[in-house]
């Protein structure tokens, strides 16, 4: 049963300290997507690539956040450096293209719990 | 900014009842997602509608997409326990740079009394 796959579950950090998280997309699929998700803001697009190249990053802050894909089997969310606020769960999710030209679906990962003392 | 919005916000009912969330956007949409979130867990994608008027089922779940595809719904018929979550739907438009915008609504939160 292919998943999505990310590292680390929980992470608690200080602030300012560097925060990367990991994520393995589903074989097979081309697009990743990260998503942040908070009670108040909901479930935020940060960032997403397609064959690993990146074509939005416009809902991250780029100040502070970067996303990669190294290879097609990693892709990567920076933090650096981590505030109080960035505390949240992020998501990574993998896709394919729909058959009938609609958006990709997106198959989420369990997520990385993020808390910035 | 161009949103999608989701009512109810939060539904409270009693097991067999029925369930109804409402996605609505002031922009057209390209198509719309729904997906659904259990309690700690991640969201799953549940369905994908194109077409103008499309209406899908799946067992108790019935998703449909307005005429003028600004606007979807998604109605389950005889709520289960196991239909608690958060559902969301997540509809892709074209902002006024022409570029392809997903966006997400905030989400319905259900809860099913047994």
């Amino acid at each position: 049963d292919a998943r999505v796959t990310q590292t680390p579950r929980h992470k608690v950090t200080e602030m300012g300290q560097e925060v990367t998280m990991r994520c393995q997309p589903i074989l097979g699929h081309n697009t990743v997507f990260w998503y942040r998700q908070t009670m108040m803001q909901g479930l935020e697009l940060l960032a997403y690539f397609r064959n690993r190249a990146p074509l939005d990053d416009s809902g991250m802050p780029k100040d502070r956040f970067s996303a990669e894909m190294p290879d097609a089997t990693l892709a990567t969310l920076k933090i650096q450096p981590s505030e109080p606020r960035d505390s949240a769960v992020y998501f990574c999710a993998s896709g394919f293209p729909d058959p009938r030209g609609g958006t990709d679906t997106q198959y989420f990962g369990p997520g990385t719990r993020l808390t910035v003392l | 900014g161009q949103q999608v919005m989701q009512i109810p916000q939060y539904q409270h009912v009693q097991e067999g009842e029925d369930f109804t969330t409402y996605c609505n956007s002031s922009t057209t949409l390209s198509n719309i997602q729904w997906y659904k979130q259990r309690p700690g867990g991640h969201p799953v994608f549940l369905i994908q509608l194109v077409k103008s008027g499309e209406v899908k089922k799946q067992k108790r779940l019935t998703f449909q997409f307005g005429e003028a595809k600004k606007n979807s719904s998604l109605h389950i018929t005889a709520t289960q326990t196991t239909d608690v979550g958060t559902y969301f739907c997540a509809g892709l438009l074209r902002d006024a740079g022409n570029n392809r915008k997903l966006i997400w609504g905030l989400g319905t939160s259900l809860a099913v009394n047994p």
